[in-house]
């Protein structure tokens, strides 16, 4: 079974400070992404990784940044966390016969 | 650029009913098309999917069916149970959209004792 785990189900931050969202997988597949879900919006993509070191830009990436360091864990960092990006942020990895596989997510509340 | 409609955003049914969910899409050169269900405080989970070359797929009481003329897809739900209550999402994608892909933007069954 494929597993797609995330650091944090809950996290409360303060406005200003740097958050860092960690999402590692088990199964090797090269993509990797990163959404945010709020009511109303549905999933939106933040970034994407399709191999180590390497990322794309999604629909929303501003406020955003990533890192790939390995093939396994992808990170979505907020540089100066702001309340507007209060959301449920999902990781997600993909097959070559492009299932996705996500994570639990993580709900982040910026105060 | 592609877009993605699902219809309703809203659903409730009486328990042992039927549920139909709807996909429309825009890019004619997607081939794979799945649903995923997003029960509360989860992650979206792959129920069912189909591919191009097949119109339509079952598993117990879940169905898809495909329509690439007209460029929708169906989810079908039967004899549905409380358990089916959660948000479902459509994802098409293809070729010519590379990593990138597109969720509806989700329908919310309820199902009613």
């Amino acid at each position: 079974d494929v597993k797609v785990t995330q650091s944090s189900r809950y996290l409360v931050k303060r406005t200003g400070e740097k958050v860092f969202l960690e999402c590692v997988q088990d199964m090797d597949h090269e993509n990797m992404f990163w959404y945010r879900q709020d009511p109303g919006l549905g999933l939106r993509l933040i970034y994407f990784s399709y191999d180590v070191k390497m990322k794309e830009k999604g629909d929303i990436p501003e406020g955003y940044s990533v890192s790939r360091e390995k093939k396994e864990r992808f990170s979505l960092i907020l540089e100066s966390a702001s309340t507007n990006q209060t959301s449920m942020y999902l990781c997600a990895t993909r097959t070559h016969q492009e299932t996705q596989y996500f994570g639990p997510g993580t709900r982040l509340l910026v105060l | 650029g592609e877009n993605v409609e699902q219809h309703p955003s809203t659903l409730s049914v009486q328990e042992g009913d039927s549920a139909v969910i709807k996909c429309t899409y825009s890019d004619s050169a997607s081939n794979y098309f799945p649903w995923y269900k997003q029960e509360l405080g989860k992650g979206p989970q792959l129920i069912i999917d189909i591919r191009s070359n097949v119109g339509e797929k079952k598993d117990q009481r879940i169905a898809v069916t495909l329509n690439k003329t007209a460029k929708h897809f169906s989810l079908h739900i039967t004899e549905t149970q409380p358990e089916d209550s959660a948000v479902y999402f459509c994802a098409p994608s293809g070729v010519s959209s590379a990593s990138k892909i597109i969720f509806g933007s989700g329908t919310r069954l309820s199902i009613r004792p």
